[in-house]
């Protein structure tokens, strides 16, 4: 079993639409838990983190945790085209950024 | 302020040859990270320098990988005898300690023909 499982997309929503990126994984002791956005031939940039079960919101975007599940997610509301990406998700057994392991990533497209 | 620099940006060489990859972190970062990300995979832990302390080299794919960093900033991951299988991106990232957002450099994307 992958250790972080994302869908690999695309996923293409419309312009103003909500984009809902989710991620799984297997180590029941993870605490900590990263989305970042990569664009096409460019790093990899942190947008959010979370730790606590529950919803964690900035600005347009939301991360929810649910540890009993496994899962975490982010929502993007109002997509912007400039929001077409590739978004990763990244575990950690800790509570800090030391040794992520990182998904495949999810690549969104937001159609104009 | 000045990101992440790494150098170079691109690297062809052939099989077998050395390579060495250049870092230089964000001035005051202690945390120092190397990843590696390859085609249709997410990005691949190599090896974490922090401080002064020993690093955990435990994500090094095998003993012709190495990384060293000097004074506690540059850091540099040499290859030895490439393969094939090591062409990918070669991405370093550094952050203030262990605990705060990782900052990303470009990254090298190395070719091995």
């Amino acid at each position: 079993q992958k250790e972080v499982e994302q869908n690999s997309g695309p996923l293409s929503v419309p312009e103003g639409a909500i984009a809902s990126l989710n991620c799984t994984y297997s180590d029941r002791g993870s605490q900590s838990f990263f989305w970042y956005r990569q664009y096409s031939g460019k790093s990899p940039e942190l947008i959010m983190f979370i730790y606590s079960n529950g919803d964690k919101e900035d600005g347009r975007f939301t991360a929810q945790l649910n540890k009993a599940s496994q899962y975490v997610s982010l929502l993007i509301r109002d997509s912007q085209p400039s929001d077409s990406a590739t978004y990763l998700c990244a575990v950690n057994r800790g509570g800090s950024n030391y040794k992520l392991t990182f998904g495949k990533g999810t690549l969104l497209t937001v159609n104009p | 302020g000045a990101g992440v620099s790494q150098s170079p940006s691109n690297k062809v060489t052939e099989k077998g040859k050395d390579v060495e990859l250049r870092c230089d972190p964000i001035s005051g970062h202690t945390a120092l990270y190397w990843y590696r990300q390859s085609l249709g995979q997410g990005l691949e832990f190599l090896i974490y320098f922090q401080g002064n302390s020993a690093p955990d080299k435990s994500g090094l794919p095998s003993d012709r990988f190495s990384a060293e960093r000097t004074g506690g900033s540059v850091s540099t991951l040499t290859i030895q005898r490439t393969q094939q299988e090591d062409s990918a991106v070669y991405l370093c990232a550094s952050s203030r300690d262990s605990n705060s957002p990782l900052h990303f450099g470009n990254g090298t994307r190395l070719t091995v023909t």
